[in-house]
């Protein structure tokens, strides 16, 4: 059974930092894309960034480009978002989501992390 | 930017009924086109992919169509558990947009 779990989330001041996490199991984690995508309190999804399998291409929604820096580490299944410089706009909850058939839809999703940005 | 308008914004049925949700892209996306549905504190559930494909476990009643700039999700007879928020997305090109969602309520 797929399972991806998200990590790291919380309460963080505007310019602050935070790092999540996604553990993948139950399936070859390294021939897969994974992506990140998130959903502003009350409002609809949004693409955030993506990262192709093995070595990996890196993608990323233009209003993050140069904050966020989406990453994997394919011995320890794991999917990671680094995310600098946040701000009020970057608070929802961050899912991790898993590609299939080697193009950008997301058959699998974890339950979701939530992110607040305030002072 | 490839973006995707969803209509209506909330359609209001009753169980039974059939249910007809659209999205239509600002430029030809192919076939490349999917569905999901949301249900409120979970997370996104794939229906539908390449327009008309339904993914692993999705009942039948849930249908998808079109090609090129105009798709139609279609429900066939409402369940109870149907009753959520329901998405399109693209991958024809970077970067894969969703659309802004249509909600499907209990009338």
């Amino acid at each position: 059974e797929v399972q991806l779990v998200e990590s790291g989330g919380g309460l963080v001041q505007p310019g602050g930092s935070l790092r999540l996490s996604c553990a993948a199991s139950g399936f070859t984690f390294t021939n897969y894309a994974m992506a990140w995508v998130r959903q502003a309190p009350g409002r609809g999804l949004e693409w955030v960034s993506a990262i192709l399998g093995g070595v990996g291409s890196t993608y990323y929604l233009d209003s993050v480009k140069g904050r966020f820096t989406i990453s994997r580490d394919n011995s320890k299944n794991t999917l990671f978002l680094q995310i600098n410089s946040l701000r009020a706009e970057d608070t929802a909850v961050y899912y991790c989501a898993k590609a299939f058939g080697g193009g950008s839809f997301y058959d699998h999703w974890g339950q979701g992390i939530l992110v607040t940005v305030s002072s | 930017e490839i973006v995707l308008t969803q209509s209506p914004a909330t359609l209001s049925l009753s169980p039974g009924e059939r249910a007809t949700l659209s999205c239509r892209a600002s430029q030809s996306v192919s076939i490349y086109l999917a569905w999901y549905q949301q249900k409120p504190g979970q997370a996104p559930r794939l229906l539908i992919f390449d327009a008309s494909s339904r993914a692993t476990g999705i009942p039948a009643r849930f249908s998808g169509s079109g090609s090129g700039t105009d798709f139609t999700l279609t429900i066939s007879s409402l369940e109870p558990e149907d009753f959520a928020v329901y998405y399109c997305q693209q991958r024809s090109k970077w970067p894969p947009a969703f659309g802004q969602g249509t909600r499907l309520e209990i009338k």
